[in-house]
């Protein structure tokens, strides 16, 4: 499967600032996802990502909180703007690989963020 | 209503024994459906993922799939300790996106 890092791995921030978190990835991937999990929470898909189109955002995610860059195949930027302490969750990217036939997806380590 | 519904566990077995993981999922248009195992402060690692009808088994995993009755389950054969970890079920309604379920917690005692 792709290699995918995450930077920063963890970060504690003051409210009202912004964060942005870096995804790279080993290969050329076209489909790329940012996903939130709050503490004790399963995974909520934020936004799509694919190179090539703007970023499109699930229910209750916007642009504005939460922009993202797609400049080429193997990088993605989000960033958690204005923050408060209900951002504080891990964020992960992940990458759609072909695998068997089916197509699944696979996370990065994850950026786990802590907002004062 | 969740699109994958998980049975939130927490789940504890013997060692040996066989941990029963399930989900139902409300989209009939679901193509796809994966389990993924994520230990303590770790992110999400791809165990299975099955998409026809029926058994799939990978070494001690079993996947199982019945889209009549929209119900996914995950079979832990001869579980270990190193088993223990949060399962996440997974589905795909549409465009590879997926929605997960709650997670099941496992504890595999020794």
């Amino acid at each position: 499967s792709a290699v995918i890092s995450q930077k920063p791995s963890r970060d504690i921030c003051q409210r009202g600032t912004s964060l942005t978190i870096q995804c790279q990835v080993d290969s050329q991937v076209t489909m790329m996802f940012w996903y939130r999990q709050q503490p004790g929470q399963s995974l909520t898909l934020i936004a799509t990502a694919n190179q090539g189109s703007e970023a499109t955002y699930e229910s209750g995610f916007v642009i504005d909180k939460f922009p993202i860059s797609r400049p080429n195949l193997t990088f993605s930027t989000l960033t958690v703007s204005n923050m408060s302490p209900e951002d504080s969750s891990i964020y992960l990217c992940s990458v759609v690989w072909g695998r068997g036939g089916t197509d699944t997806q696979y996370f990065g380590p994850g950026t786990r963020l802590t907002v004062l | 209503q969740k699109e994958v519904e998980q049975n939130s566990g927490p789940l504890s077995v013997p060692e040996g024994a066989i941990a029963s993981l399930n989900c139902t999922y409300s989209d009939r248009g679901s193509q796809s459906f994966f389990w993924y195992r994520q230990y303590s402060g770790k992110s999400p690692e791809l165990i299975m993922f099955i998409y026809s009808n029926g058994d799939k088994e990978d070494g001690r995993f079993t996947a199982q799939l019945n889209k009549a009755s929209q119900y996914v389950s995950l079979l832990i054969r001869d579980s270990q300790p190193s088993d223990s970890a949060t399962y996440l079920c997974a589905g795909t309604p549409n465009d590879y996106k997926l929605s997960f379920g709650a997670g099941t917690t496992v504890t595999v005692r020794a």
